[in-house]
């Protein structure tokens, strides 16, 4: 039982435009939303979270966008660099539960 | 030494062997984790500790053994395992469980392979 699902398992952008990295989640109860990135050999590393009553959570180029009518939120990263190239994880949590989705690679090409 | 660590980095093991897994955590925090990582597939949550108390268990099987004897510590003792338990073993800890939306802090995880 996936509740959090990435279905784009790779995203692949030029260096300087936007990455958009999309997350869908299932169970209503999440009340927080967080976004990880991962490099080779390393464990995942917290990026940003966004809690479910705002809509949009901001910090430097990173920025979540949580739509909870559609159980929906997006990571937005602008203007895209090289070293943003890593895996990332989509997670909720709610009560004692937090969930992963199976991660989008993302790769920027200078 | 700060941040998350685990030992070994890397195991390879029999399926009769006993081996454990070590994870110290020097951030002060409260509840531990351990999350295993298949191929592909996404994190998927084993154990969590809270002031060392095992609050979560989600179905996982006995071969898998948890230990945490206080809050900088945990541990997870395998004993015969199966060729499909061979994956990429994080553990993670944060303040307070994921109750509070607090962020976890991960190791940088063991690989695992079970012959």
């Amino acid at each position: 039982d996936q509740q959090v699902k990435q279905n784009s398992p790779s995203l692949s952008v030029q260096e300087g435009r936007i990455s958009i990295l999309n997350c869908d989640y299932t169970n209503s109860m999440f009340d927080y939303f967080l976004w990880y990135k991962k490099y080779p050999a390393e464990g995942p590393t917290f990026l940003i979270s966004i809690s479910s009553i705002k809509d949009k959570n901001e910090d430097g180029r990173f920025t979540v966008f949580l739509n909870k009518s559609a159980k929906h939120l997006s990571l937005h990263i602008v203007p895209s660099q090289p070293g943003d190239s890593a895996v990332y994880f989509c997670a909720a949590s709610g009560g004692n539960d937090m969930r992963f989705g199976a991660g989008t690679r993302l790769t920027v090409k200078p | 030494e700060t941040g998350v660590t685990q030992t070994p980095r890397h195991l390879v093991m029999g399926m009769t062997n006993k081996k454990s897994l070590k994870c110290e955590q020097h951030l002060g925090h409260n509840a531990m984790y351990w999350y295993k990582q298949s191929a592909k597939k996404p994190l998927e949550l084993m154990f969590v500790y809270n002031f060392k108390e095992q609050t979560e268990n989600n179905s996982v099987p006995s071969r898998f053994s948890p230990e945490c004897p206080n809050s900088s510590h945990l541990f997870l003792h395998l004993h015969t395992l199966q060729p499909e338990d061979s994956a990429l073993y994080l553990c993670a800890s944060s303040r307070t469980t994921s109750a509070s939306g607090d962020e976890q802090f991960f190791g940088p995880g063991t690989r695992l392979t079970v012959l």
